[in-house]
Parts: C-alpha cells; sequence; structure tokens
C-alpha cells in the first residue's frame, strides 16, 4: 500500500519567514508526485505536478523539489495569505488514484 | 478558468436514506474520480471513472456506493442507504488524461 508522510503536522511562521515542507514516500512505480493547497472548507488546489527526482517546479513564493524518496515545498517569504494545509499526494503503479498526505498546516503572521 | 462544480454544498439526511451529489466536470476532461474527506482525516479515494464504467475503486466503496454519467455532462455519486459514518465532504475531481486532477468545491455531508 502506497504510503505518504507529511511533516510537520503544523507551521507557524512569522510573515518573511521562509521554511519546507516534506512529504516521504513510499512506493512502487512512482508515477508522479503532486502538491495541493487547501482552504479551510474547500476543495484541493492543484499546485505541482513532480515525475522524476531532480525535478523543481516554482510559482510565486513556492517551490517544489523531489528526491527518490522525498518531496520538498519551500515557501520563500511567506505572507499571510499563504496560510493553508499544503498536500502531497502521490500516483503510482497501474492506479490512477491519489494518495494523500494528512497535510501541513501553514500560518502565517503578519 | 474553468472549473469543476458541485451541488448541494451542503447535505443533511437522515440516516438509511439515499443521497445523490452532482459534479459538472470541466468541460474537456475525460477522467472523473470521488474523494472523500472526515473531518479532520485524510483525504481518500473511492472511486474512479472513464469512458462511462468504473476503473478505480477502493475498499470503502461497497455496494451501497454508485456512480453514473446520467446525461453526459454531470457526474453523480449515489448513497444507497447512508450511515452515520458517512458524513464527510465528499469531492469531485477530473482529468484530461491521467495527469493533474481539478478538485470541485465539494459538498458536506451531514447523517444525522
Amino acid at each position: 500500500e502506497d504510503q505518504v508522510t507529511q511533516s510537520p503536522e503544523a507551521l507557524r511562521l512569522q510573515e518573511g519567514e521562509s521554511s519546507s515542507l516534506n512529504c516521504s514516500y513510499t512506493v512502487s512505480g512512482l508515477r508522479g508526485l503532486f502538491w495541493y493547497r487547501q482552504d479551510p472548507g474547500k476543495g484541493p488546489e492543484f499546485l505541482f505536478t513532480l515525475y522524476s527526482a531532480g525535478e523543481e517546479k516554482e510559482k510565486e513564493r513556492l517551490k517544489a523539489t523531489l528526491t527518490k524518496k522525498e518531496s520538498f515545498l519551500h515557501i520563500t517569504a511567506p505572507k499571510p495569505e499563504d496560510s493553508a494545509t499544503y498536500l502531497c499526494a502521490v500516483q503510482a503503479g497501474d492506479d490512477y488514484k491519489l494518495s494523500f498526505g494528512a497535510g501541513t498546516t501553514v500560518t502565517v503572521r503578519a | 478558468e474553468p472549473e469543476v462544480t458541485q451541488t448541494p454544498s451542503h447535505q443533511v439526511t437522515q440516516m438509511g436514506q439515499e443521497v445523490i451529489l452532482r459534479c459538472v466536470p470541466i468541460s474537456n476532461h475525460l477522467y472523473f474520480y470521488w474523494y472523500r474527506q472526515i473531518l479532520g482525516q485524510k483525504v481518500e479515494f473511492l472511486v474512479s471513472f472513464y469512458n462511462n464504467e468504473i476503473s478505480e475503486k477502493s475498499e470503502i466503496f461497497d455496494d451501497q456506493f454508485s456512480v453514473e454519467r446520467p446525461d453526459g455532462s454531470n457526474f453523480t455519486l449515489k448513497i444507497r442507504s447512508t450511515k452515520l459514518e458517512d458524513s464527510a465532504m465528499y469531492f469531485c475531481a477530473t482529468s484530461s488524461f491521467h495527469y493533474e486532477q481539478y478538485f470541485g468545491p465539494g459538498t458536506r455531508l451531514t447523517v444525522t
């Protein structure tokens, strides 16, 4: 069974204080690793897909990287509007379903 | 920007009643999914649907659940006899090919 573990569970940052979120995975035959943002009471919002080790994607203050065992989501100089839960999910083997981690809840204080 | 829509946003039902949750996918997407998220827990896969048939389903998706695309646009999830433990947010997601899945805003189902 696919295992996706995210750490830390929660992260409190001061505005402008950069940090990283971790997603470690144990799967057989990774097809893709996905990052989503989820605001309270809303659906996951797609951010990035990473397909192979060494790949990096950037969007505004967010940068996602991938190794053979884990992915990092770096938040550079965060703003209060970056406060959300960030979800990591994997797609593996012959399956197209997404297996999600529990998420990291980021709170950015002004 | 195209988006997935879901109705209703909130459904309250009594245990044992049938509910139908509706989703309108992004227009050129061919792959459809249902996920659920119990309060405070992970997002869990229920079922995927392509070419008018189920392509994958999880252990959660038992005989009480069914999906269909009744009119070529809507994609529905039916729960025949709801249980208290079915209370959750239900998300529809769609994709073109098997790449990024785009999620709708969800339906909050409350079973009393």
